[in-house]
């Protein structure tokens, strides 16, 4: 089947301006979650949302806000970027049961400038 | 809370070294345990897990036991290549929750 596909790449934009990213988890799967990661802090988690109610929310500013639509596709929105927001966005799909694995994308490779 | 605590890196080895990659956590009740790979510019892949205490994961030579009673999960492998130069990333998820927590990744680099 079909992975978790994320869209766009890759990304430049400028200071100020705000971005948003796509993730299509696999087939089957509600659970989606985004995670920012850089050099310097790692992989941080951003937030889970599951049947389009947001879950579980790590420690990052209001900028960061997601959503997830009906077919479990799952949207994330940065506004009024920062220079430090340049990261590699992952998004990882899994069930709700038990003991299994999340099944990451590509990510998203984000630049500002 | 849940946290997984990971080796630091970076690690350089020579090609068929032993190669263990140390991984410990701190977790209510009983998480399932795993590691993930990343090659550059790429997301992260599973490579093994295991669910309970003593479960043992293993996959293209690389294991892990899951020792409960050292909240322990440490990655080895016996003779390292060049292809397994990539980051690798210990994983827990709660059992009371969806929510997996990740350590820091530990880079890996096998010279031949």
């Amino acid at each position: 089947k079909a992975g978790v596909t994320q869209t766009p790449r890759y990304l430049i934009k400028t200071r100020g301006q705000q971005v948003t990213l796509s993730c299509s988890p696999i087939s089957g799967h509600r659970s989606v979650s985004w995670y920012q990661q850089t050099p310097g802090q790692g992989l941080q988690f951003l937030f889970e949302y599951f049947s389009e109610t947001q879950r579980n929310k790590g420690n990052f500013p209001g900028r960061f806000s997601g959503r997830q639509f009906s077919n479990s596709r799952s949207e994330m929105n940065v506004s009024t970027l920062e220079l430090g927001d340049s990261a590699l966005y992952l998004c990882a799909s899994s069930s709700r049961t038990p003991n299994t694995e999340a099944f990451f994308g590509q990510g998203t490779r984000l630049t500002v400038v | 809370g849940d946290s997984v605590t990971q080796m630091e890196g970076p690690v350089t080895l020579s090609e068929e070294a032993f190669l263990t990659i140390n991984c410990t956590y701190t977790a209510t009740g009983y998480p399932s345990l795993f590691w993930y790979v990343q090659y550059p510019g790429e997301g992260l892949q599973l490579l093994l897990k295991a669910t309970k205490a003593d479960d043992k994961g293993s996959n293209k030579g690389f294991e892990a036991t899951y020792r409960k009673e050292t909240t322990s999960f440490h990655l080895e492998k016996g003779s390292v290549q060049v292809s397994d130069s990539a980051v690798y990333f210990c994983a827990l998820r709660s059992n009371t929750g969806n929510q997996f927590y990740f350590g820091t990744g530990t880079s890996l680099t096998v010279i031949p």
